[in-house]
C-alpha cells in the first residue's frame, strides 16, 4: 500500500472549515484514498473513502487531486468534539490488502 | 448496531504469563486485524486475517501470534508476556473490497 504524508498537527478555531492536507504521491490506479480520525481514548472511527471523484457525506467532503496524488479532507463548520488525530490512508480494494495508519494530524478545535 | 467488541477494557498481567486478547465481530466481515498504539509511534499493524485460518503479519509481529478459528473471532496471544508489550491494543474488521473498517474500543494491558 501507498504511504502517506500529513502534517503533524493543526489548529482550527470552531465554526470554521478544518482543511486536513494529504500527499499520497506513490498511489497506484487500484487504490482508494480513505479518512479515519481518533478521539481520545476511542477506537478510530470512519470518516469518508474516495478513488479520484470528490465526496461528500454528512462528516465530511473529500477533495482528491486530478493526478491523485494528493487529497484534502474538509470539516466544514468545526466543533470541538472534531478535536482528534486525523488518519489518511491508501488502501486497494483486494482481499489481501492491510489497512495501515500513518501519524495522522492532530487537529486541535479552539473556542 | 455494527458491533466489534474487545473482550477486556483493561488487564493486567505479570512478565512471563500467556495472555490471551478476544476479539468477536457481528457484521460476518472476512477481514480482521491486530494493532498495538503507543504514545508517539501512532497505530501499528501487528496481524492480519483475510479469512478462517489465514493470517498475514504486519509491521510488528515479533512476540505476538492469532488465531481464527471462526470468522467472528480473531484472537491475539502473547506467548511469554514482557513488560515492553504493554499498550493499547485494538481490533478492527471490515469487509473484503472497498469498505470501511471499524474498531473495538481497546484492551489496554499492563504487563508488569
Amino acid at each position: 500500500d501507498a504511504k502517506t504524508t500529513q502534517p503533524t498537527s493543526m489548529d482550527c478555531a470552531e465554526g470554521r472549515a478544518a482543511n486536513l492536507p494529504c500527499n499520497h504521491s506513490t498511489i497506484s490506479g487500484n487504490e482508494y484514498v480513505y479518512w479515519y480520525r481518533q478521539i481520545h481514548s476511542q477506537g478510530p472511527q470512519y470518516i469518508i473513502h474516495g478513488l479520484k471523484n470528490n465526496e461528500t457525506n454528512e462528516m465530511a467532503s473529500l477533495i482528491i487531486t486530478e493526478d491523485r496524488k494528493s487529497s484534502t479532507l474538509i470539516l466544514p463548520h468545526a466543533t470541538l468534539r472534531d478535536t482528534a488525530v486525523y488518519y489518511c490512508i491508501v488502501r486497494g480494494y483486494n482481499a489481501g490488502n492491510m489497512l495501515t495508519f500513518g501519524g495522522g494530524t492532530r487537529l486541535m478545535v479552539k473556542p | 448496531d455494527v458491533k466489534v467488541t474487545q473482550s477486556s477494557r483493561y488487564l493486567v498481567k505479570r512478565t512471563g504469563e500467556k495472555v490471551f486478547l478476544e476479539c468477536v465481530q457481528d457484521m460476518d466481515h472476512e477481514n480482521m486485524f491486530w494493532y498495538r498504539q503507543d504514545p508517539g509511534l501512532g497505530l501499528r499493524l501487528i496481524y492480519f486475517s483475510y479469512d478462517v485460518k489465514m493470517k498475514e503479519k504486519g509491521d510488528i509481529p515479533e512476540g505476538y501470534s492469532v488465531s481464527r478459528e471462526k470468522k467472528e473471532r480473531f484472537s491475539l496471544i502473547l506467548e511469554s508476556a514482557s513488560t515492553n508489550q504493554t499498550s493499547m491494543y485494538l481490533c478492527a474488521s471490515s469487509q473484503v473490497g472497498v469498505t470501511e473498517a471499524f474498531f473495538g474500543q481497546g484492551t489496554r494491558l499492563t504487563v508488569v
